[in-house]
């Protein structure tokens, strides 16, 4: 399996431009989750889905953030309008199930740059 | 809620050195507990698990034992490698939590030749 893909894998892009990150999950995978790294932060989860649903978005920052996730092999994390402060590694994750001891497996993550 | 405390790095050790890296955590229910490993420039990686109390993870040399009494998983290898070199992470997964993962705030290892 090529496991978690993001694209693009490097991003850099003005203030006020729209952003858009990319991931297609693990094929058989139901749940797919988004995470921002930073070192003042740490990993904070954004949003989850099941099945292709939202669960739960509450880490998502403000409006200028949305996800997506219109079938099982493709979401989208985006930014509008972009601010320097978004700069971060964004990593998706998918999980094969909902059980509480299921392995969550993580793309190479989006590195972003908002000048 | 729940949470996770890691033992603050950055830890810096020989080649062949004992590592120990804590962790401790706070949970309702009973969580399962996981170790990632970031290496640079990558996502995480699952390095162990254990799902109940008692139960002892282990990959590539490392090992880490579910504690329920004193809500622990230490991560602990016998002789580290330069190539050991990454950030840990200790995570757990909680039914009362919708099974998110809650990660401690994880700690660099460095391991010099």
């Amino acid at each position: 399996d090529a496991g978690v893909i993001q694209s693009p894998r490097h991003e850099v892009t003005e203030m006020g431009q729209e952003v858009t990150l990319r991931c297609k999950p693990i094929s058989g995978h139901n749940s797919l989750f988004w995470y921002r790294q930073t070192m003042m932060r740490g990993l904070e989860l954004l949003i989850y889905f099941n099945n292709n649903v939202p669960i739960d978005d509450s880490g998502m920052p403000e409006d200028r953030f949305s996800a997506k996730m219109p079938n099982a092999s493709f979401s989208t994390l985006k930014i509008q309008p972009s601010e320097p402060r978004d700069s971060a590694v964004y990593f998706c994750a998918s999980r094969a199930r909902e059980a509480r001891g299921e392995t969550q497996y993580f793309g190479p993550g989006t590195r972003l740059l908002v000048l | 809620g729940n949470s996770v405390t890691q033992m603050e790095g950055p830890v810096t050790l020989s080649e062949e050195a004992f590592l120990t890296i804590n962790c401790t955590y706070t949970a309702t229910g009973y969580p399962s507990l996981f170790w990632y490993v970031q290496y640079p420039g990558e996502g995480l990686q699952l390095l162990l698990k254990a799902t109940k109390a008692d139960d002892k993870g282990s990959n590539k040399g490392f090992e880490a034992t579910y504690r329920k009494e004193t809500t622990s998983f230490h991560l602990e290898k016998g002789s580290v490698q330069v190539s050991d070199s990454a950030v840990y992470f200790c995570a757990l997964s909680d039914i009362q939590g919708a099974q998110k993962l809650v990660f401690g705030q994880g700690t660099r290892l460095t391991i010099n030749p």
